[in-house]
């Protein structure tokens, strides 16, 4: 099983709050990602980072904002959270040398917000 | 457009039985393709990963093939258990950039009786 662990894995918030997941890894991969699932439906990637100092949007809008200021850490952060960002949260990380680009992933956080 | 679509979306067998899930993508350039299992509320864990050569890999009940001519992978399942039970997702991965990006299907689940 994969080292990568997500905090809270369960969070139930009310409107206009702010909330930061949390993604550490143990492995020392560069390579870090977040992503977003509603159910029944495909992951969609909101930021990656390769690595310390690095950020990036992904594929979809998000209001959310990350930071990498450490390798193993990646949190995620909602200033203001709305019921709209209600959904399942996962973190992933890859080292990237393998070529395969092989991604694991942390168990989630799914976000309640009311 | 890079897509991954899943077929079935939804699949009930009896505890004991095989299925075959498929995939069809149109994500090109094409680098790897892999199957994820993810079980309710969980991240998803890789199953097989297969890069354009090798057209079939199997990993215990699970073996999965691949036709890159036509764009199209299986995956089966032999002997079901009840903990087969899960979201069985499709990945597609693209060598066109240094992040090689992922393109996610939809998942079909599956639903294991006894």
């Amino acid at each position: 099983e994969a080292d990568i662990y997500q905090t809270p894995r369960y969070l139930v918030i009310g409107t206009g709050k702010k909330i930061t997941l949390e993604c550490s890894q143990t492995m020392g991969h560069d390579k870090m990602y977040w992503y977003q699932q509603d159910p029944g439906m495909e992951l969609h990637l909101i930021h990656y980072s390769y690595g310390v100092n690095s950020t990036e949007k992904g594929d979809l809008s998000s209001e959310s904002t990350v930071s990498r200021i450490r390798t193993e850490h990646f949190p995620l952060t909602l200033e203001s959270a709305r019921p709209s960002h209600t959904s399942q949260y996962l973190c992933a990380s890859s080292d990237g040398t393998s070529g395969k680009n092989e991604q694991f992933f942390g168990p989630g956080t799914r976000l309640t917000v009311l | 457009k890079n897509q991954v679509e899943q077929s079935p979306q939804s699949l009930i067998i009896l505890e004991g039985k095989n299925c075959t899930l498929q995939c069809n993508y149109t994500v090109s350039p094409f680098s790897n393709l892999r199957w994820y299992k993810q079980d309710t509320g969980r991240g998803p864990v890789s199953l097989t990963i297969m890069t354009f050569s090798e057209n079939t890999k199997s990993n215990g009940r699970y073996t999965a093939t691949l036709d890159a001519d036509t764009k199209q992978s299986s995956l089966h399942i032999t002997a079901s258990q009840l903990s087969d039970s899960a979201s069985y997702i499709c990945v597609v991965s693209d060598r066109g950039s240094t992040l090689g990006r992922l393109y996610f299907g939809r998942g079909t689940q599956l639903t294991v009786w006894p």
